[in-house]
C-alpha cells in the first residue's frame, strides 16, 4: 500500500489555519470496519509522537486545534490556528496492511 | 506512564554488526508488541519489522529480512533489534515502538522511544 502525503511544504502564518492530505491506495477500512489511519508529529531533533489514530481520535495530550477526518483511502489532517511549536514535519501511516506504510511527510514552517 | 528508552549511539564498520535495546516500563509488556522503524538522515520513516513481547512471533521487512533479527527478554521487558552485515545506507536514527500484540492486526505505534543513531562508517 502506497501513501502519498501533500503538499511536501506548508509555510503557515501564525494563528492561521493548515491542512494536509493523505492518499492510500488501497481503502483502509479494516475488517472490524475501523479505519487504521494515524497521524504523528516529528519536531525538530525528536522522536515523531502519535497525534491521532482511527482517522479522528486525538491522543492523550493533544490539543484540540489538531482533527483528522476523512474515510476510505482520503484523510486530512488539519490545524485550526497553527502555533509556533506545531513547526515539524507531519507524517500519515496505514496500518492493516502489512507492512505498515507511512507517507513521505509534510514540512510545516512558520512564513 | 508508557516509557521506551533505548541504547546509546553507536558507529560501527561496514560488514559489522549492530544489536540496539529498548527497555519499556510504565505497562504490561506481553500485552503488546515492539516494533522497530528507522529514519535515514533527512529521510522518511521506515518500518523495519515486529515482534510479539507475548510469544517472540516475528515479521520482518523484505528490506532487512535475512539481516535482522528482533528479540525481547520478558523478564526485563526489554526488546532488541540486531542488524547485520552493516552497510553505509544502514545508517539511521533506530526507533522503537509499542505495537500491537498480535502479527497482522491493526499497527498502532502510539508510543516511542528517543531514537539511536547507527553510523556506519569506514
Amino acid at each position: 500500500v502506497v501513501m502519498t502525503q501533500s503538499p511536501l511544504s506548508l509555510p503557515v502564518t501564525l494563528g492561521q489555519p493548515a491542512s494536509i492530505s493523505c492518499r492510500s491506495s488501497q481503502s483502509l477500512v479494516y475488517s472490524d470496519t475501523n479505519i487504521y489511519l494515524s497521524w504523528f508529529q516529528q519536531r525538530p531533533g525528536q522522536s515523531p509522537r502519535r497525534l491521532i489514530y482511527k482517522v479522528s481520535k486525538r491522543d492523550s495530550g493533544v490539543p484540540d486545534r489538531f482533527s483528522g477526518s476523512g474515510s476510505g483511502s482520503d484523510f486530512t489532517l488539519k490545524i485550526s490556528r497553527v502555533e509556533a511549536e506545531d513547526v515539524g514535519i507531519y507524517y500519515c501511516m496505514q496500518g492493516i496492511y502489512w507492512p505498515p506504510a507511512f507517507g513521505g511527510g509534510t514540512k510545516v514552517e512558520i512564513k | 506512564q508508557v516509557q521506551l528508552v533505548q541504547s546509546g549511539a553507536e558507529v560501527k564498520k561496514p560488514g559489522a554488526s549492530v544489536k540496539v535495546s529498548c527497555k519499556a516500563s510504565g505497562y504490561t509488556f506481553t500485552n503488546y508488541g515492539i516494533s522497530w522503524l528507522r529514519q535515514a538522515p533527512g529521510q522518511g520513516l521506515e518500518w523495519m519489522g515486529w515482534i510479539s513481547a507475548y510469544n517472540g512471533n516475528t515479521y520482518y521487512t523484505q528490506r532487512v529480512q535475512g539481516r535482522v533479527t528482533m528479540t525481547t527478554d520478558r523478564s526485563t521487558s526489554t526488546a532488541y533489534m540486531e542488524l547485520r552485515s552493516l552497510r553505509s545506507d544502514d545508517t539511521a536514527m533506530y526507533y522503537c515502538a509499542r505495537d500491537t500484540p498480535a502479527e497482522g492486526a491493526a499497527a498502532t505505534e502510539d508510543f516511542w522511544g528517543q531514537g539511536t543513531l547507527v553510523t556506519v562508517s569506514s
